[in-house]
């Protein structure tokens, strides 16, 4: 039972580079979730989604673009990194709104 | 906007000490609340959460969490804490019919062997 999978676990940009993060949820989950963690900041949202098809922004959502094209699947991309969005990512995912997250192992990526 | 305050950012505390984690929500409706803890290098995992009925709340690895609707706080506790409860714990809000949660800060407990 994988639950949440992201991939990569760990990736080093040079600044400008442009890369994707794929999110996997075999839970059959609706909602799905794309957060930051950094020191001191706790989690802040980047996007998410209701449902497949469906994005909206989070906290934080400036650099960053998604795409649900299937219910199992949350891609987050960076189209032109830039050093301020080194951090460790995670994503989650949801039956439902209001309840309790599940949670990938997290990415840590690197922007140089 | 919903907001999540915790208290402390760094406690360290010897074994068999007693823990309490502050956690105070902006929010005035209906609330669910949520305590994830992050061991070092994994994810983060639920440790209790609270929809309603009974205020106390009872987790995993015996900690406990106490909503107090008339202070916008729901506290963590643990009467005696081991070495393995080193790890950052997270205080969550989610507004009823929300569809995100807020975390707060975090709070790095270390546990003093």
């Amino acid at each position: 039972n994988a639950g949440v999978t992201q991939t990569p676990k760990f990736r080093v940009l040079k600044t400008g580079q442009s890369m994707t993060l794929l999110c996997a949820q075999d839970m059959n989950h609706e909602y799905m979730y794309w957060y930051r963690q950094d020191p001191g900041m706790g989690l802040r949202l980047i996007h998410y989604s209701v449902g497949e098809g469906t994005t909206a922004k989070g906290e934080v959502p400036d650099g960053y673009n998604v795409s649900r094209l299937k219910k199992q699947n949350f891609l987050l991309g960076l189209e032109s990194a830039a050093p301020s969005q080194t951090s460790v990512y995670f994503c989650a995912s949801t039956p439902g709104g209001a309840g309790e997250l599940f949670f990938g192992e997290g990415s840590r990526l690197t922007v140089l | 906007a919903q907001s999540v305050s915790q208290h402390n950012h760094h406690v360290i505390l010897s074994e068999a000490a007693s823990l309490e984690l502050g956690c105070n929500y902006s929010y005035g409706g209906t609330v669910n609340l949520f305590w994830y803890v992050q061991y070092p290098g994994q994810h983060l995992q639920l440790l209790l959460k609270y929809f309603s009925g009974d205020p106390l709340v009872k987790g995993i690895k015996g900690f406990e969490a106490e909503f107090i609707k008339s202070k916008f706080s729901f506290n963590l506790r643990k009467p005696s804490v081991q070495w393995s409860d080193t790890a950052e714990y997270f205080c969550a809000v989610n507004a009823e019919y929300g569809n995100k949660l807020v975390f707060g800060a975090g709070t790095i407990l270390r546990v003093k062997s």
